[in-house]
């Protein structure tokens, strides 16, 4: 089974309205966190949200939020009055394991293409 | 502050060489993560490196091996090179080596296989 999921390989969202990226994850260990990071054109990683398997607030960093539904094993990023500059990939990652074993594994990412 | 520096920044060998990839982490930082991006894909884990000492892999061969010196600084040895190492690597770096924290990323070495 894939350890994240990102169902959507390309999205176009209008200029200001909102924006969902889909993100699933699996996990057997119980202590795990959840990031995103947007990839421009240029390639450098770009740091965007963290959220731990034992927060209980849903993570915001800004017009970025993580709707993290634990049961579900789902952790979508919500991105509010999208802007131009927001065209890029978008990539959800995971970190599992403990000191001396810890993991970071990637989904395949999104394309998000921000339309004027 | 001087964020996460990788060179070269593009790199073209042939199949069977071997190459050496360099990475200067974030001042303060003492935690260095290696991923191979191939093109269209996301990032996959290579190692991480604490102190010197390797701190976790991902499910590459050995021919991939890696370093951190005293101030942090850290090498990416791949031998035997394959056309399938043509990727992005990219060379993260954060505080310490604990869940949480954020890794902040280089622009990555483009590596080229012939």
């Amino acid at each position: 089974a894939q350890k994240i999921t990102q169902t959507q390989p390309g999205m176009f969202v209008q200029e200001k309205e909102a924006v969902t990226l889909d993100c699933t994850y699996d996990t057997s260990d119980p202590s795990y966190g959840l990031f995103w990071y947007k990839q421009p054109s240029s390639g450098e990683m770009i740091f965007l949200i963290y959220q731990g398997s034992y927060d209980q607030q849903n993570a915001t960093e800004g017009r970025y939020s993580l709707n993290f539904q634990k049961a579900r094993k789902s952790a979508n990023l919500v991105i509010s009055a999208s802007q131009l500059g927001d065209s890029a990939m978008y990539f959800c990652a995971m970190r599992e394991g403990h000191f001396g074993n810890e993991k970071l594994t990637f989904g395949t990412g999104t394309r998000l293409t921000i339309i004027p | 502050e001087t964020g996460v520096t990788q060179s070269p920044t593009h790199l073209i060998k042939t199949r069977g060489q071997q190459v050496t990839l360099r990475c200067s982490s974030q001042s303060g930082h003492n935690t260095v993560s290696w991923y191979q991006q191939a093109l269209g894909q996301g990032p996959q884990f290579i190692f991480q490196y604490y102190r010197e000492e390797e701190n976790g892999r991902g499910n590459f061969p050995p021919r991939f091996s890696g370093l951190q010196f005293p101030n942090y600084s850290s090498e990416l040895n791949v031998n035997a090179l394959e056309l399938d190492d043509s990727a992005l690597y990219l060379c993260a770096s954060s505080p310490v080596a604990v869940q949480g924290n954020e890794q902040f990323f280089g622009p990555g070495t483009r590596l080229t296989v012939l």
